[in-house]
Formats: structure tokens, C-alpha cells, sequence
């Protein structure tokens, strides 16, 4: 089975500065999809980014990239220019690639991001 | 991406009884997803329902503490029955799109607490 780890239960960063939320997976398949959610105190889980991982240019989405190191199974998230309204819990993901059955996001355990203004 | 809502929003239960919570969703999708997320914790799947085919449960749920309906393409409930205090927790629709990629959205969850 598929796990997830991410090791920084809790991170914070200056606002405007640059903080990086490690991800790393477990996995046998070759074909998969990663993902980085966010939950802010209001509870609705955002989608922040995606990652084919037959892709190898890393995924970038405004402030939001990622550094996908596929040998290594890790997943980073790195968010610049940091804002107040980047405080949030952030969830890694996976996903197969696989179409029979295996669709569901297996989730890393969360890290809580805190702006300092 | 898609706009799904719950209701309700939270609800304060009493023990033994039972609680209906709502899926629906602005655009048909195949795939509805519900999962539980415990305080402080990470999310959990519960079940997967597709339309036209009985629910799909993961490993310690079962259907007769956690029913589930997917009348149609836009709509899903989730049933927790017998509620106990262990059961309050967040519980969470969420659709899955696949093309042009594979992406799942959430809805903003139901805040279950039994008393």
C-alpha cells in the first residue's frame, strides 16, 4: 500500500519570505499523481497543485511550485512571497495512476503553516 | 473545478441517534467520495460511490454504520448511525474530475459532534 509522510508537523515563516513543506511517498507503481491541498481554519480543502509524475517539469501554479524528485519519492511544496493568507494545514497526496479501483488519495498527515507578519 | 456543498454544516447529535449529511454537487461527476477527518487529524476514506453500483467501503467501515446513498450524478448522503462520541469529527463530500486530468475537489464538511 501507498503511505505518506510529512515529517514538519508544524512550520512558519516570516510574511514575504519563502518557506519549502516536505513531502515524501512510498510506491511501487510507476504512474501516479501528486497533489498538495490546503486547509485553512475554515476547514474547506483547497486544491493548491498537481503533479503527473510521468512528468518530469516541475508543476508551478502562481507563488505555489513544487520540486518533484521521483528517484527520491519526494514531493516538495514551496511557497514564496508568503501571505497572511497562506496560514493553513497542508496536506500531501497520492493518487495511482491505475483506473481499476485504486482512485482514491491516500493523504500525509499535515503540516500546520504559520505567516508571522 | 467543482462547486459542491453540505448540509448540514455542523450538528450537534445525542448519543444512539443518527445523523444524514448531504452531497451536492453544480455538475454531474462518476466519482463521490466521503471522508472522515478526526480532530487534529489527517482525512480518512470512508467510502467511495459511484452512481449505479453499491458504495465501496474501505477497511473498518461498514455499511450499516455508514450508509450511503448516489440517487444520481450530482447528489450523494452519508448516514452515521448510532452515534457515538468517538464519531465526532468532520465529514467531507468530495468529487473527483478526470479529464482533461485527474483532480478532486472538496466540500467544506460537516462538523459532527455527539453528546
Amino acid at each position: 500500500a501507498q503511505t505518506v509522510t510529512q515529517s514538519q508537523p508544524e512550520m512558519s515563516v516570516q510574511e514575504a519570505e519563502t518557506v519549502t513543506l516536505s513531502c515524501t511517498y512510498d510506491t511501487s507503481e510507476s504512474d501516479y499523481y501528486l497533489f498538495w491541498y490546503k486547509q485553512p481554519p475554515s476547514r474547506q480543502m483547497i486544491l493548491v497543485i498537481r503533479q503527473e509524475a510521468y512528468k518530469q517539469q516541475n508543476a508551478t501554479e502562481n507563488r505555489f511550485s513544487v520540486n518533484f524528485q521521483k528517484a527520491a519519492k519526494s514531493f516538495s511544496l514551496k511557497i514564496s512571497d508568503s501571505q497572511l493568507g497562506d496560514a493553513a494545514m497542508y496536506f500531501c497526496a497520492y493518487r495511482s495512476g491505475s483506473n481499476f479501483g485504486n482512485e482514491k488519495l491516500t493523504f500525509g498527515t499535515g503540516t500546520r503553516l504559520t505567516i508571522i507578519p | 473545478s467543482a462547486v459542491i456543498s453540505q448540509k448540514p454544516s455542523r450538528d450537534i447529535c445525542q448519543r444512539g441517534t443518527s445523523l444524514t449529511i448531504q452531497c451536492q454537487v453544480d455538475s454531474q461527476v462518476t466519482m463521490m467520495f466521503w471522508y472522515r477527518q478526526q480532530p487534529g487529524q489527517s482525512l480518512t476514506l470512508i467510502a467511495t460511490a459511484n452512481q449505479g453500483s453499491e458504495a465501496t467501503y474501505e477497511s473498518g467501515f461498514v455499511i450499516d454504520k455508514f450508509p450511503i446513498s448516489r440517487p444520481n450524478l450530482t447528489f450523494s448522503t452519508l448516514t452515521v448511525s448510532n452515534l457515538s462520541p468517538e464519531d465526532s469529527s468532520i465529514y467531507l463530500c468530495s468529487v473527483a474530475r478526470t479529464l482533461p486530468y485527474y483532480e478532486q475537489y472538496f466540500g467544506p464538511g460537516t462538523r459532527l459532534t455527539v453528546t
